[in-house]
């Protein structure tokens, strides 16, 4: 069982649709993370929220837009996807952002038509 | 030069050996080193972390870090079938963000 709940665990759409990432954690952590990762590439960094303000943004397209209305809960809205973003989406989370290890969650498997 | 390396492998052991996986990170400044395991359609488990130069243990996970010589690994005793998977490497560099750069990770066997 994890603390860090991800819904959808898939996700399929087209290039136009609007969808959205939920993450939730129970672990009492106040640092949430977006990880992508797509086959035969390390895991890459999107997002990381502490105490619900955004920290880093790794240069993601705005295509990708994350929320964090509390530090249990972390969404990415998706609009507009290319094909290339099809990968498995991982949100994270730890009880701060150094020298704290990050727990995963099980993860969103994207597909984008 | 990547920021974090690691063997893609596989790497192939036999079961009740010791399993040897490799990193080494380009950041002199990174203090925090994490290993984790990630099955096929899984998501990364944390397996150890480690600050201090030396040598951590936890059941049959070694890890061992040099910072000198900017090289972390976990050594894994009595190898089971059940330990393959990818194995990766996380550092945590010396910004303010908190930041995990990870490697692409090592794939174990464990051959029964």
């Amino acid at each position: 069982e994890t603390g860090v709940t991800q819904t959808p665990r898939h996700l399929v759409m087209g290039m136009t649709n609007k969808k959205s990432l939920k993450c939730e954690q129970h672990l009492g952590h106040n640092a949430m993370y977006w990880y992508k990762q797509s086959a035969k590439k390390p895991l890459e960094l999107m997002f990381v929220y502490n105490f619900k303000e955004q920290t880093e943004n790794n240069s993601v397209p705005s295509r990708f837009s994350p929320e964090c209305p509390n530090s249990s809960h972390l969404f990415l809205h998706l609009h507009t996807l290319q094909p290339e973003d099809s990968a498995l989406y991982l949100c994270a989370s730890s009880q701060g952002r150094f020298n704290q290890p990050q727990h995963f969650g099980d993860g969103t498997r994207l597909s984008i038509l | 030069q990547k920021e974090v390396e690691q063997n893609s492998g596989p790497l192939s052991v036999p079961e009740g050996a010791i399993a040897s996986l490799n990193c080494t990170y380009s950041d002199r400044g990174s203090q925090s080193f994490f290993w984790y395991r990630q099955y096929s359609g899984k998501s990364p488990e944390l397996i150890m972390f480690i600050y201090s130069n030396g040598d951590k243990e936890d059941g049959r996970f070694t890890a061992q870090l040099n910072k000198a010589s900017q090289y972390v690994s976990l050594l894994i005793r009595d190898s089971q079938p059940s330990d393959s998977a990818t194995y990766l490497c996380a550092v945590q560099g010396s910004g303010n963000t908190g930041k995990l750069i990870f490697g692409q990770g090592t794939t174990l066997q464990v051959k029964p």
